[in-house]
């Protein structure tokens, strides 16, 4: 069973570029979670999505930040323009939704904007 | 709003020693507990989690954890600790209707062989 992908794994790019992160689900999941993690501030939810539709973009940090889901075996994180404080790792999750359903991550994606 | 609190940021221990990592939560209602842990450069794993019934939950690598009602807690425990448990461990907790998990800070575990 394949767990929730994410690509690329790493991505180095310049500050002001535009940055699309990728992450397909579970399937049978249709919860997604988008989390960022760094040194500082720990583990942060961006935004979830159910049944595709975003619930909860309370943690998404400013307007150059968005997020799409097309479908239930896609969504994707963008960022543009792209900011050095923007470096972390990026983490797609899903689960089935359900309360008392566990969360499985991806291998996330380190990014460093330079 | 629901809280998860970690009191412990960093924890050293020897290989054998036991371990306990505190977790505490603020929420009223029905919870769902859940403990994760991050090895270096790894992504998040499910380690154990507690929905209902008994209140000792097992999980995987020899982990356990206690949810106690009364203290809104939900320690991890770990009888005899390995150089391999060396991570960060995360509790979480669902209070709402729905499956949003909020996370605690986490707390970094070395084991020194």
């Amino acid at each position: 069973d394949a767990g929730v992908i994410q690509s690329p794994r790493h991505e180095v790019t310049e500050m002001g570029q535009e940055v699309t992160l990728r992450c397909k689900p579970i399937s049978g999941h249709n919860s997604l979670f988008w989390y960022r993690q760094t040194m500082m501030r720990g583990l942060e939810l961006l935004i979830y999505f159910n049944n595709n539709v975003p619930i909860d973009d309370s943690g998404m940090p400013e307007d150059r930040f968005s997020a799409k889901m097309p479908n239930a075996s896609f969504s994707t994180l963008k960022i543009q323009p792209s900011e050095p404080r923007d470096s972390a790792v990026y983490f797609c999750a899903s689960s089935r939704a359900s309360s008392n359903q566990p969360q499985h991550f991806g291998d996330g994606t380190r990014l460093s904007i330079l | 709003a629901q809280s998860v609190s970690q009191h412990n940021h960093h924890v050293i221990l020897s290989e054998a020693a036991s371990l306990e990592l505190g977790c505490n939560y603020s929420y009223g209602g029905t919870v769902n507990l859940f403990w994760y842990v991050q090895y270096p450069g790894q992504h998040l794993q499910l380690l154990l989690k507690y929905f209902s019934g008994d209140p000792l939950v097992k999980g995987i690598k020899g982990f356990e954890a206690e949810f106690i009602k009364s203290k809104f807690s939900f320690n991890l425990r770990k009888p005899s600790v390995q150089w391999s448990d060396t991570a960060e461990y995360f509790c979480a907790v669902n209070g709402n209707a729905g499956n949003m998990l909020t996370f605690g800070g986490g707390t970094r575990l070395m084991v020194k062989p």
